[in-house]
């Protein structure tokens, strides 16, 4: 199995704050990386697809990279409806498909 | 409007079933595959199974500790997908969620249903 590894678990930040949240995978994994955003209490939202793409409606300020193992999601400017919890996921190797621990942005 | 609707949790006891359906709409259901993923309050998401669009033959894939008790199911005639849960265990208690997936060659779970809560109570 695939594991993935976020880091920082949470973070506290101020609004137009750059921020950054790591992924690893335990194997190369090329770019079958997903980026989600959950907020409390609701479904979780995809935000990139393919370590780097933009889902269709997502702001801008969003952006992801990395290959391999070792990935990242860059917030560049906080706004206040981006405070919620980031999950990244593999698809490289299913079963199983496999989620990050995930990365909790809150408010400083 | 692209949706999924999730229905069928409630309470149940330590060794019943269960069965969850997901309804689907504004989009071509035969194309895409269904993810079931789960959320213990206040934990991560974990994958539970899919089971994959027509164009991969409608293969099931499920997480390694839950096969056997859970079966993934879908009738592209109605755009629905089930989730059968048998033997249920108390861990087994979160917020369920269907999900969309598509995309070649990454895939991605692009839609997602807003959840229903199974509760299993001893």
């Amino acid at each position: 199995d695939i594991q993935m590894t976020q880091s920082p678990s949470s973070l506290s930040a101020s609004v137009g704050d750059r921020v950054t949240i790591t992924c690893r995978a335990s194997h190369i994994i090329s770019r079958y990386l997903n980026w989600y955003q959950q907020k409390s209490g609701k479904a979780p939202n995809l935000l990139i697809y393919g370590a780097s793409t933009l889902q269709s409606g997502v702001p801008s300020r969003f952006s992801g990279s990395g290959s391999g193992t070792y990935f990242t999601l860059t917030i560049s400017s906080l706004q206040p409806e981006d405070f919620a919890t980031y999950f990244c996921q593999q698809s490289f190797s299913i079963p199983p498909l496999t989620f990050g621990g995930g990365t909790k942005v809150e408010i400083k | 409007e692209v949706q999924l609707v999730e229905s069928g949790g409630g309470l149940v006891q330590t060794g019943g079933s269960l069965k969850l359906s997901c309804a689907a709409s504004g989009f071509t259901f035969r194309d895409v595959g269904i993810n079931w993923v789960r959320q213990a309050s206040g934990k991560g998401l974990e994958w539970v199974g899919r089971i994959r669009s027509q164009t991969y033959g409608y293969a099931t894939e499920y997480a390694e500790s839950l096969k056997g008790r859970f079966i993934i199911s879908r009738d592209d005639s109605t755009d629905t997908a089930d989730l059968q849960m048998n033997t249920l265990e108390t861990d087994d208690t979160a917020v369920y969620y269907c999900s969309g997936e598509i995309g070649y060659p990454f895939e991605y779970m692009y839609v997602w249903g807003k959840g229903t809560t199974v509760t299993v109570s001893s």
